[in-house]
């Protein structure tokens, strides 16, 4: 079974603080993802990495960067937390062969900036 | 931009009863995925439809992707408490990407 965890299940933060969240899949996929689910908006596309040192921003960058230095671990960076990045954060893995995209997700991280 | 448009938003229903929740798009995907999520968890894959017009079950789940690969349905059979939960489609692009659904929030009431 593909595992993907993620380092915190809850997180609150303050204004303005830097927050890292972490991603790791032991099913050695090439590809990982980032993404903020919120009720009514569904999941949007933060960033993906298809390898190693390898990042494109997805749907909606802004206020995030990430950081893939091994193959298992992708890291999502808000560099100053602002109160409308509290938000359910999901990372996932997949193999990507073109006509196909089986993401595998991980439980989620819920994100509060106070 | 393309959207893939979930009907119903919300389903409410009781133990035993039939639903059928739908997923379309003026676009056309490469394959379908559906998935279900938990609260408090994470999305999990329940199954992935490939060729126009195909049909998947999984035990009392049903799953068809449209002839023109625009739209699918998931259907549920005598559905039970245990089937609560978010259900997500997922189209993959002609660029590779994977377009959500906003989502079908299912409750069954014992």
């Amino acid at each position: 079974d593909v595992k993907v965890t993620q380092s915190s299940r809850y997180l609150v933060k303050r204004t303005g603080e830097k927050v890292f969240l972490e991603c790791v899949q032991d099913m050695d996929h090439e590809n990982m993802f980032w993404y903020r689910q919120d009720p009514g908006l569904g999941l949007r596309l933060i960033y993906f990495s298809y390898d190693v040192k390898m990042k494109e921003k997805g749907d909606i960058p802004e206020g995030y960067s990430v950081s893939r230095e091994k193959k298992e671990r992708f890291s999502l960076i808000l560099e100053s937390a602002s109160t409308n990045q509290t938000s359910m954060y999901l990372c996932a893995s997949s193999l990507w062969s073109g006509l196909v995209n089986e993401q595998f997700f991980g439980p989620g991280t819920r994100l509060t900036v106070l | 931009t393309q959207l893939l448009e979930q009907s119903p938003q919300f389903l409410s229903i009781q133990e035993g009863e039939n639903l059928t929740v739908y997923c379309n798009s003026s676009s056309v995907f490469s394959s379908l995925q559906w998935y279900r999520q938990e609260p408090g968890e994470g999305p999990v894959l329940l199954v992935t439809v490939v060729t126009g017009g195909e049909v998947k079950k999984l035990k009392r789940l049903t799953f068809q992707f449209g002839d023109a690969r625009k739209d699918s349905s998931l259907h549920i059979t005598a559905a039970q408490p245990g089937d609560t939960g978010l259900y997500l489609c997922a189209g993959v692009n002609q660029g590779g990407k994977l377009i959500f659904g906003q989502g079908t929030e299912l409750s069954v009431k014992p």
